[in-house]
C-alpha cells in the first residue's frame, strides 16, 4: 500500500534562517506531488506541484521553492525565512487528477 | 485565492442529528471532492463527484452537485462526536492537471 512521509513533524526557526522540509512516498511510481500551506483556520494554498523528476511548478510567487531529486521525493525550500512563512506544510501525492493523499504535515514557525 | 467557499464557517451540533455544509465555486470543474481534517492532521479524502453526476452516497456521506449553480453539499447523517473535524471542499478548476483549490473549511462540533 502507499505511504506518505513528512518531516520534521514540527520545527521552529529563526527570521533568516534557511529551511528544508521533506516529503516522501512510498508504494506509488511517478506520483504527482504538491506542497500545501495551511496558515491557523484557513484553508489550503497550492504553493507547488509536480508531474515529474525535475519538473515543478509554483502556483504563487514567495520565498519558497521545491525541487523534486528523486521519483517519489519532494522537498520545499526557503534561502532565509520570513515570519509570514509559519504555518502548517502539508504535502500530497496522486496518481492523476481524482483524489489525493496527504501527509502528517510539518508545523513551522518562524520567531 | 480560495475557489471553493464553504459555509458555514463553523456548525455545532448534537450526536444523532445531521449535518449540512455547503460549497460554492467559481469556475468550470472536471470534479469536486470533499476532505476532512483533524486537528493537527493531514486531509483525508471522503469522496469524489463528477461534473456529470448529481448525487452521490458513501456510508453515512451524501453528497450533492449542481453544476448550473456551482455549488456542492455534503451531508452527514446521524452525527456522531468522532464526525468532529474540519471539511473543506475542493476543486479542480478544470484543469486535468490534478491541482487542487480549497475552501477555507467548515468547522464541525459533534457534541456527545
Amino acid at each position: 500500500s502507499q505511504t506518505i512521509h513528512q518531516w520534521p513533524a514540527t520545527l521552529v526557526q529563526p527570521v533568516g534562517s534557511p529551511l528544508s522540509l521533506e516529503c516522501t512516498v512510498e508504494g506509488t511510481s511517478n506520483p504527482n506531488l504538491y506542497w500545501y500551506r495551511q496558515a491557523a483556520g484557513r484553508g489550503l494554498q497550492l504553493l507547488f506541484y509536480s508531474v515529474g523528476i525535475g519538473q515543478i511548478s509554483s502556483e504563487v510567487p514567495q520565498n519558497l521553492s521545491a525541487s523534486r531529486p528523486q521519483d517519489r521525493q519532494f522537498i520545499l525550500s526557503s534561502k532565509k525565512l520570513l515570519l509570514s512563512d509559519s504555518g502548517f506544510y502539508l504535502c500530497a501525492w496522486s496518481g492523476g487528477y481524482n483524489e489525493q493523499f496527504f501527509g502528517p504535515g510539518t508545523r513551522l514557525t518562524v520567531l | 485565492s480560495q475557489q471553493g467557499e464553504e459555509d458555514p464557517q463553523a456548525l455545532s451540533i448534537q450526536e444523532g442529528e445531521n449535518a449540512t455544509m455547503n460549497c460554492s465555486y467559481k469556475t468550470s470543474i472536471n470534479n469536486l471532492q470533499w476532505y476532512r481534517q483533524n486537528s493537527g492532521r493531514g486531509l483525508v479524502h471522503l469522496i469524489l463527484i463528477r461534473s456529470n453526476e448529481r448525487e452521490k452516497h458513501s456510508g453515512r456521506l451524501r453528497v450533492t452537485l449542481d453544476t448550473s449553480k456551482k455549488s456542492s453539499s455534503l451531508l452527514i447523517t446521524a452525527s456522531r462526536a468522532a464526525d468532529t473535524a474540519s471539511y473543506f471542499c475542493a476543486t479542480d478548476r478544470g484543469s486535468t492537471l490534478g491541482r487542487l483549490y480549497f475552501g477555507r473549511g467548515t468547522q464541525l462540533t459533534v457534541w456527545p
